[in-house]
């Protein structure tokens, strides 16, 4: 099946610094999504890349579409408190999405 | 305020019992989606339903069951219930069919507890 292998699983760093993490899977995908989860809500969509190549900005968040369709990174940059959360890769392929595992961010102020 | 409602936030209960689970999708939305997610995983895609109709079926078991109503809410019915069940359920919508999964909007979730 389309598995998602996303790392880490957890970062800690100090406020400030920046931050990368990708996602890689053995099958390839239309689009690339990446969530943020915060405790006690549900996941909110940060990013959503249709094409390979396809390199994206919100703010202080950059993510890139891997030119073979099988890999996505996410960067923060200057990390603030309010960053703190799950951040989830999703992958979607005939309109079936699939997640990673999600990576668990704590930033130190 | 996502505009998808769950309830309960959280639920407490036996192995062995069953519970229903409640969405009421974003005003508008047609389709209705369940994930299940355990502790430390990703949000494993259970079922799909489009105006009252199942579209999509994923991993979800043979005690679990779902339908959505009418009015366009929806219900995850949970059986026989095991350890294994403890998880967060979350439920999305979206407005059509074959939307893109940009267009999903993701309710709170509803915490379970088996013990």
């Amino acid at each position: 099946g389309q598995q998602l292998n996303q790392s880490p699983q957890s970062m800690f760093i100090q406020e400030g610094e920046d931050v990368s993490m990708n996602c890689t899977s053995s099958s390839i995908f239309n689009t690339w999504l990446w969530y943020k989860q915060e405790p006690g809500e549900g996941p909110v969509l940060l990013i959503a890349l249709y094409k390979a190549g396809e390199l994206t900005s919100n703010g202080r968040l950059t993510a890139q579409f891997g030119i073979t369709r099988k890999d996505s990174f996410l960067n923060i940059s200057a990390s603030i408190p309010s960053d703190v959360g799950i951040y989830f890769c999703a992958g979607t392929f005939n309109n079936d999405m699939r997640f990673g595992a999600g990576t668990r961010l704590t930033v130190k102020p | 305020d996502s505009g998808v409602t769950q309830t309960p936030k959280h639920l407490i209960t036996a192995t062995g019992q069953r519970v229903t689970l409640r969405c009421s999708p974003r005003s508008g939305d047609l389709s209705v989606y369940w994930y299940q997610q355990s502790l430390d995983q990703g949000l494993q895609f259970l079922i799909q339903y489009y105006n009252g109709e199942e579209r999509a079926k994923g991993n979800i078991l043979e005690r679990f069951s779902a339908q959505q109503f009418p009015d366009l809410h929806s219900e995850l019915n949970l059986s026989s219930l095991e350890l294994g069940d403890s998880a967060l359920y979350f439920c999305a919508s979206s407005a059509r069919f074959r939307d893109s999964p940009f267009g999903y909007t993701f309710g709170s979730g509803t915490r379970l507890t088996v013990v």
